[in-house]
């Protein structure tokens, strides 16, 4: 079964509007994190943001945000204000600890910002 | 503060040769992974390293890939021999202890592999 799923292969969004990045998981687990992750062409993968699943205010770090709604187990992230260096690779991830701590990383989706 | 250094970007090599990746941690940071990620695909962990020891290896297809880490910090991810379906992006990442589900991992520009 699918831990990670990001459902949108890719999503176009206009420069300065923002832009949501949908993201589900699937854990049996009260304790875990989540993270979102970017890849841009060059292949390096560059952290974004964290939730811990107990933080009780959705997590912010500049123009990302995270969408945590838990009970429907989903974690969206936000971007406001798209630059056209938005454009990449948009990964989630999950790390509990059934199994051992791993981090699973969800398909991923591609973003592209037009001018 | 320096990255994860990984070395080569780019390897083409035939089917049945061995290639060998490598990889430098930031300093400081205990926890040091191998992800393969396939084209179109999210990375898979393959092995993680605590120190020079190994934590998690289930995903390593241990009959051809091997993994050390001398002295807990650089790390060597080898195949031998390589197969078609091993032509992917090979990332390190390595991360520091925050709280047990807040281990960010930062990630190497890393290698990619193709296989002819």
């Amino acid at each position: 079964a699918q831990k990670i799923t990001q459902t949108q292969p890719g999503m176009f969004v206009q420069e300065k509007e923002a832009v949501t990045l949908d993201c589900t998981y699937d854990t049996s687990d009260p304790s875990y994190g989540l993270f979102w992750y970017k890849q841009p062409s060059s292949g390096e993968m560059i952290f974004l943001i964290y939730q811990g699943s107990y933080d009780q205010q959705n997590a912010t770090e500049g123009r990302y945000s995270l969408n945590f709604q838990k009970a429907r187990k989903s974690a969206n992230l936000v971007i406001s204000a798209s630059q056209l260096g938005d454009s990449a690779m948009y990964f989630c991830a999950m790390r509990e600890g059934h199994g051992g701590f791993k981090t699973i990383f969800g398909a991923g989706t591609r973003l592209f910002v037009k001018a | 503060e320096a990255g994860v250094a990984q070395s080569p970007r780019y390897k083409i090599i035939e089917k049945r040769q061995s290639v060998a990746f490598w990889c430098n941690p930031i300093s400081g940071h205990a926890t040091l992974y191998w992800y393969q990620q396939i084209l179109g695909q999210g990375p898979k962990l393959l092995i993680q390293f605590q120190n020079n020891g190994v934590v998690d290896d289930s995903q390593l297809p241990k009959d051809r890939f091997s993994a050390e880490r001398l002295k807990g910090v650089d790390s060597t991810l080898k195949i031998q021999p390589a197969k078609l379906e091993d032509s992917a992006v090979y990332l390190c990442a390595s991360s520091i202890y925050l709280a047990v589900y807040q281990e960010t991992q930062y990630f190497g520009p890393g290698t990619r592999l193709l296989v002819l």
